[in-house]
This record gives structure tokens, C-alpha cells and sequence, in this order.
């Protein structure tokens, strides 16, 4: 069975300062994977996604992906965060022959100190 | 681009009555939707798959007369928790991909349910 752990509950960071959220898969194949963002009380906003080609995958808001096959990573950075970047961020991988159902890691809150 | 629309965005009821949200897909046809739910601090879990024209598909865990799900069309699905408790007080998310596939999956805002 497919599964995803963010290993960091929590995160702290200063403003201007470069983060990166991890992200492990488990799954038999290459999956689909993405990254979405959720404001407080928000629903989720897609940041990027990765299914196949190029390993490292732009998003938006400055945020970017790499896609580790050999580490079963695909973990998220950007490299001068903003305060309004303080969000949870949810890692989440699908089946590439998918009923688009999607299996989300627990989430990692990432805090900005100004 | 596509938008999937929830309503309501919160709702707070007394325990025992039951509460409807609805998921629209804006201006795409959904044949299936996904509907997860959201613990305070915890990460979303799917519940069901909405299947238009058909019956839900429900996760492991999850009751079905206790959350009764109705594709009414191709455009609309909604969740109904039935005879709410406290413990269904949570954060409801419905999810739509277009005929494109999970690369083009959309999320609704969300309801926050509240039960008093």
C-alpha cells in the first residue's frame, strides 16, 4: 500500500531564510506527487506536482521539488522564505493509474519568525 | 482555470441533526469526486469516492449510513452527515478531477463542522 511520511511536524524558520519540508513515498512504482499548501481554515492550494520528465519541478510562490527516485524523496524548498508563507504544507502521492484518489502525508507547519 | 465550489464554509449544529455539504464543479463535468475529512491538527484522509450515476465508494472505517453521499449530476455531489456527534466535528474537503485526470485535480475550500 501506498504511504507518505513528513517526518517534521513542525518547522521553524527566520524570514529570508531557505527551507526545505521532507517527504518520503512508499509505493512500488514511480507515483504522482505533489505538494499543496493549506492556510488555516483554507482549503488546499496546489504549489507543484511531479509526474514524470525533469526531477526538479518548479512550483509556484517560488517553492520547488526534487524528485529523489533512489531515496524515494521528493522533498520541498524554497530558497528565501516570507512570513506569509507560515501555512501547513501537505505532501501527497497518487497512483499513476489512478481514480485520482490521492494518500497525504500528516503535514508539516511551517512557522516564520519575522 | 477549473474551480470546484464547497458550501457551506462552516456550519454549527446540535447534536442529533444532520448537515449537508455540497461540491460543485464550477465549469467542468465531474463524474467522480472525492471527499475527505480533516482532524484538528491532522493530516486529510479520504472518506468516499463519489461516483456519478452510481454508489459511493467508501473507505475502510467509514460508515455509510452515517455519511451518505448523492452525485446528483455531473456537476454536483454532497456528503450528508447523518444524526451528527461531536466526534464528526471536523474539516469536510471534496475534491474534483476533470476528464483530464489527477494532474488536474481541484479542491474545494472546505467545511468546518461544528457540533454542538
Amino acid at each position: 500500500a501506498q504511504s507518505v511520511t513528513q517526518p517534521d511536524i513542525h518547522i521553524t524558520v527566520s524570514e529570508g531564510a531557505s527551507l526545505e519540508l521532507r517527504c518520503n513515498y512508499s509505493y512500488g512504482a514511480t507515483p504522482y506527487l505533489f505538494w499543496y499548501v493549506q492556510s488555516p481554515g483554507q482549503g488546499l492550494q496546489l504549489l507543484l506536482k511531479y509526474f514524470s520528465g525533469d526531477t526538479l519541478v518548479q512550483g509556484i510562490k517560488g517553492f520547488e521539488a526534487e524528485f529523489k527516485r533512489s531515496q524515494s524523496s521528493f522533498n520541498l524548498r524554497k530558497p528565501s522564505v516570507h512570513w506569509s508563507d507560515a501555512a501547513e504544507y501537505f505532501c501527497a502521492v497518487g497512483e499513476p493509474d489512478s481514480s485520482y484518489k490521492l494518500i497525504f502525508g500528516s503535514g508539516t507547519r511551517l512557522l516564520v519568525r519575522p | 482555470g477549473a474551480v470546484v465550489s464547497q458550501h457551506p464554509s462552516r456550519v454549527i449544529c446540535k447534536s442529533g441533526t444532520s448537515v449537508k455539504i455540497e461540491c460543485r464543479s464550477l465549469d467542468f463535468q465531474a463524474t467522480t469526486m472525492f471527499w475527505y475529512r480533516q482532524f484538528p491538527k491532522q493530516s486529510l484522509m479520504l472518506m468516499a469516492t463519489s461516483n456519478e450515476g452510481s454508489k459511493a465508494t467508501y473507505e475502510q472505517g467509514v460508515e455509510k449510513d452515517k455519511f451518505l453521499i448523492n452525485h446528483a449530476s455531473l456537476t454536483l455531489s454532497t456528503l450528508t452527515v447523518t444524526s451528527a456527534h461531536p466526534e464528526d466535528s471536523s474539516f469536510y474537503i471534496c475534491s474534483a478531477p476533470p476528464e483530464a485526470g489527477v494532474e488536474k485535480l481541484f479542491f474545494g475550500s472546505g467545511t468546518q463542522l461544528s457540533v454542538l
